[in-house]
């Protein structure tokens, strides 16, 4: 398809355990953004990638989380040692490196921790 | 810092109502304002967007336009319909001169939308 994709699009997990969440952006967009959506927080950025490098890593809450993309395309979005406050709706974002591009989001990982 | 501050919701508002949701921003630097939308069970949209002062953005009858001197990005609509029933989001992406701009999105709280036949 065109859009953005995330897999998987549910995950359940043990709290304590590492997971992997992947986004495909759009063919063709250079800048790719990490946001989680909670209900307590919101919508909160993470972590912003031009090309295959990330800048800004501010974002990330803990050192638990990383990033990285390959080829300019796919990212990962890594957790390790998972905790129940990282139950929440990890969404991908792409656009064209350029001031005021739209930002398309794709459907989103929810993550469970139990 | 960079903030958004939107009405708090929820808003229930009767078929063909006038809808105002209010935005308000605070941010250095360059900034383009949206509003993006959540449908019930579906992902992130782009709604409509504006980036610099006194543009208006508009899109399914929907506008909004960017108020430097108020800060401000509020969302209209002169007449909804039920199928415009959603969270709605202001949002700001802001452009710093040094060398690498970024452009993330600071989102507002955001505002669910009820609208009543």
């Amino acid at each position: 398809g065109a859009g953005v994709s995330q897999s998987p699009s549910n995950k359940v997990t043990e709290k304590g355990k590492d997971v992997e969440l992947r986004c495909d952006p759009i063919s063709g967009h250079t800048a790719l953004y990490w946001y989680r959506q909670s209900l307590g927080q919101g919508l909160e950025f993470l972590i912003y990638f031009q090309g295959n490098s990330a800048p800004d890593k501010s974002g990330l809450p803990s050192d638990r989380f990383s990033a990285e993309r390959t080829g300019g395309s796919v990212s990962t979005l890594t957790i390790q040692r998972t905790q129940q406050e990282d139950s929440a709706v990890y969404l991908c974002a792409s656009s064209l490196h350029d001031r005021g591009k739209t930002q398309y989001f794709g459907p989103g990982t929810r993550l469970l921790v139990l | 810092g960079n903030s958004v501050t939107q009405m708090e919701g929820p808003v229930t508002l009767s078929e063909e109502a006038f809808l105002t949701i209010n935005c308000t921003y605070t941010a250095t630097g360059y900034p383009s304002l949206f509003w993006y939308v959540q449908y019930p069970g579906e992902g992130l949209q782009l709604l409509l967007k504006a980036t610099k002062a006194d543009d208006k953005g508009s899109n399914k009858g929907f506008e909004a336009t960017y108020r430097k001197e108020t800060t401000s990005f509020h969302l209209e609509k002169g007449s909804v319909q039920v199928s415009d029933s959603a969270v709605y989001f202001c949002a700001l992406a802001v452009w710093m001169n040094y060398g690498g701009s970024q452009g993330n999105l600071i989102f507002g709280k955001g505002t669910k939308l009820s609208v009543k036949p």
